[in-house]
């Protein structure tokens, strides 16, 4: 059992350069989202999603797009990459919206120079 | 609006016990905890919900009290396998979006 997977596992970009960061779920999980993670920060929200061509912004959405055209992947796109992203990327699936325990990808450590 | 998390960083000794707070300035439908080890993934905890529920896991327990807006989570007879950064993620009444404290570091010496 897979889980919540995430590739790839470190990524250096040049400022500008576009990349789609990968998140796959195998547990047939509705709600699926994306975080960054900066020290001093904590797990901040970026994109989510409560199904299948369904998504929403979160608190910091600028400058990422991300699309759900299946129950299974949820790609997070960085359309033109900048310093201030240079950060850690987690994926979490869940069952539900609410009152579900989510699981979270092994994360993305992404440098942008 | 994240949720203000007290400490921010603690260090105990193996044995000891410790109280993380969580708390927020909008009315919560549910708390959950996740504590992250270094260089890890998040790993879920506990989920509370409207009501003051205490739940358990292993020997950290926590509570939810909804008139005040805050959560606490308690670690007794700390174990070095303790050692991490806790994070609490509120669920607001009105919306359906997550949002994740700053965390709390906590490492246990032997």
């Amino acid at each position: 059992n897979a889980g919540v997977t995430q590739t790839p596992k470190f990524q250096v970009l040049k400022t500008g350069q576009s990349m789609t960061l990968q998140c796959a779920q195998d547990m047939n999980h509705e709600y699926m989202s994306w975080y960054r993670q900066d020290p001093g920060m904590g797990l901040r929200l970026i994109h989510y999603s409560v199904g299948a061509g369904i998504t929403d912004q979160g608190e910091v959405p600028n400058g990422y797009n991300v699309s759900r055209s299946t129950t299974e992947d949820f790609p997070l796109r960085l359309l033109s990459a900048a310093p201030s992203q240079t950060s850690v990327y987690f994926c979490a699936s869940s069952k539900g919206q609410r009152n579900t325990e989510a699981f979270f990808g092994q994360g993305t450590r992404l440098t942008v120079v | 609006q994240q949720p203000v998390q007290s400490p921010q960083a603690v260090i105990l000794r193996e044995g000891e016990d410790a109280v993380i707070n969580c708390s927020s300035s909008k009315a919560l439908y549910s708390v959950h905890w996740y504590r992250q080890k270094h260089g890890e993934a998040p790993v879920f905890l506990m989920i509370l919900l409207k009501g003051g529920e205490q739940k358990g896991h292993e020997k950290i327990s926590a509570s939810f009290n909804e008139k005040k807006q805050q959560s606490s989570l308690y670690l007794t007879a700390s174990q070095l396998s303790y050692s991490g950064t806790y994070f609490c993620g509120t669920d607001k009444s009105s919306g359906d979006k997550l949002t994740f404290g700053t965390g709390t570091r906590l490492a246990v010496r032997p």
